[in-house]
């Protein structure tokens, strides 16, 4: 147990529809990663925050958002929503930033049909 | 930027060595080795934060050679529970990017 905990586990939805994803890093850390793992892009960084602010940008599409509140847990927002969407997408949490650690969740396993 | 990883697969008897390549075309900041077992999370190996850097645990170990912008995972002595896909993953130095590469299969054989 990673101590990063993720909800839901598992979501089905329908292309067009609006979902989010919750993240809630371990205690103390300060950083949050998004990740998107599909069977042929493998993992993909999204995006990163750090204490509250957008640190880093990946290969998040617009059609994504996210954000870190101020008890540091994390959503991940995703609209519109296409086939192509569907994926393992994972959070990581760390202290602060390049020099640490990042511990996974367990993941959200997101279907559209 | 993908860091691209060598062998794509590798299938080992127990107790065999193995060694995987992670090479990138920048400059890296730190490299980070993780495991992943299918349909679960990737698990943290070890980090390597300056060149010419060497970790181990167990029989797991890593080097980073920064001049050549690659790292190696060693694998000694396989075991079973060795089996998933390895990714290295960086942090370029410029910027927070975070960049996985692209995965080693390794399958362990009684």
């Amino acid at each position: 147990d990673s101590g990063v905990t993720q909800t839901p586990k598992h979501l089905i939805t329908a292309t067009g529809q609006r979902v989010t994803l919750r993240c809630s890093p371990r205690s103390g850390d300060l950083s949050v990663y998004w990740y998107q793992q599909s069977l042929d892009q493998g993992l993909q960084f999204l995006i990163q925050y750090y204490n509250g602010e957008e640190r880093a940008k990946g290969n998040i599409l617009e059609r994504f958002s996210a954000q870190q509140f101020p008890d540091l847990h994390s959503e991940l927002n995703l609209s519109s929503l296409e086939l192509g969407d569907s994926a393992l997408y994972f959070c990581a949490s760390s202290v602060a930033g390049r020099d640490e650690t990042q511990y996974f969740g367990p993941g959200t396993r997101l279907l559209v049909l | 930027q993908q860091p691209v990883q060598s062998p794509q697969a590798v299938i080992l008897r127990e107790g065999e060595d193995a060694v995987i390549n992670c090479s990138s075309s920048k400059a890296l900041y730190s490299v980070h080795w993780y495991r992943q077992k299918h349909g679960e999370a990737p698990v943290f190996l070890m980090i390597l934060l300056k060149g010419g850097e060497q970790k181990g645990h167990d029989k797991i170990s890593a080097s980073f050679n920064e001049k050549k912008q690659q790292s190696s995972l060693y694998l000694t002595a396989s075991q079973l529970s060795y089996s998933g896909t390895y990714f290295c993953g960086a942090f370029l130095n410029t910027g927070n990017q975070f960049y996985f590469g692209t995965g080693t299969s390794l399958t362990v054989i009684p």
